[in-house]
């Protein structure tokens, strides 16, 4: 019954390290999205594909790249971690609009020191 | 700048309580909003409204669309322990797939 699944659920870095956090669903969901989660900001949009190599900033891109190679996967880099980057990172996929609010992966807590 | 207020922003009933939750939206080019539960982990789908589906329900829970006050209220009945979570609501973004969420609405039932 897996939908969408995270690489990680938790994840440690050091400061300047590059992160690579990944992302699969498998219901053939054209629209897949990135949102880092903080207490008092709720839930905030990263970058959102459409398609395949397609991408769009969100609220929040900088510090942040993504990838979209194949339809199933997205993955988001964080080029050089730094502290502030410290948060829970949630990856989504949904249909086209109109079919249903689409499913969220379980998570990732990434601590960057 | 598209936005999504939700209000409260956190609420404490007790079991057996109806509470209703608000969501009010300002967005280009509307066309569906979007419910969401929290527990301890990642967000699932509650309902989304449209302009051809403004009320929806499943058991206890039931959300309206008001699309001349721009907002939604997602009420519920008789609350128990089981439905303390965080509740978001999301409207895609003038026109494009990109969702954009409230805060939330923290929600605690006590027995």
């Amino acid at each position: 019954d897996v939908k969408v699944t995270q690489s990680s659920r938790y994840l440690v870095k050091r400061t300047g390290e590059k992160v690579f956090l990944e992302c699969v669903q498998d219901m053939d969901h054209e629209n897949m999205f990135w949102y880092r989660q903080d207490p008092g900001l709720g839930l905030r949009l990263i970058y959102f594909s459409y398609d395949v190599k397609m991408k769009e900033k969100g609220d929040i891109p900088e510090g942040y790249s993504v990838s979209r190679e194949k339809k199933e996967r997205f993955s988001l880099i964080l080029e050089s971690a730094s502290t502030n980057q410290t948060s829970m990172y949630l990856c989504a996929s949904r249909a086209l609009a109109g079919f249903g609010g689409g499913f969220f992966g379980p998570g990732t807590r990434l601590t960057v020191l | 700048e598209d936005k999504v207020v939700q209000s409260p922003l956190s609420l404490v009933v007790h079991e057996g309580d109806t509470v209703t939750l608000n969501c009010s939206y300002e967005v280009t080019n509307f066309r569906s909003l979007l419910w969401y539960k929290q527990e301890k982990k990642a967000p699932t789908f509650l309902f989304m409204l449209t302009s051809s589906g403004i009320e929806k329900k499943s058991g206890r829970l039931s959300s309206i669309l008001d699309k001349k006050e721009l907002s939604s209220i997602l009420n519920i009945t008789a609350t128990q322990t089981g439905d303390s979570a965080i509740y978001l609501c999301a409207v895609p973004q003038g026109g494009s797939e990109k969702l954009v969420f409230g805060k939330g609405t923290k929600l605690t039932v006590n027995p």
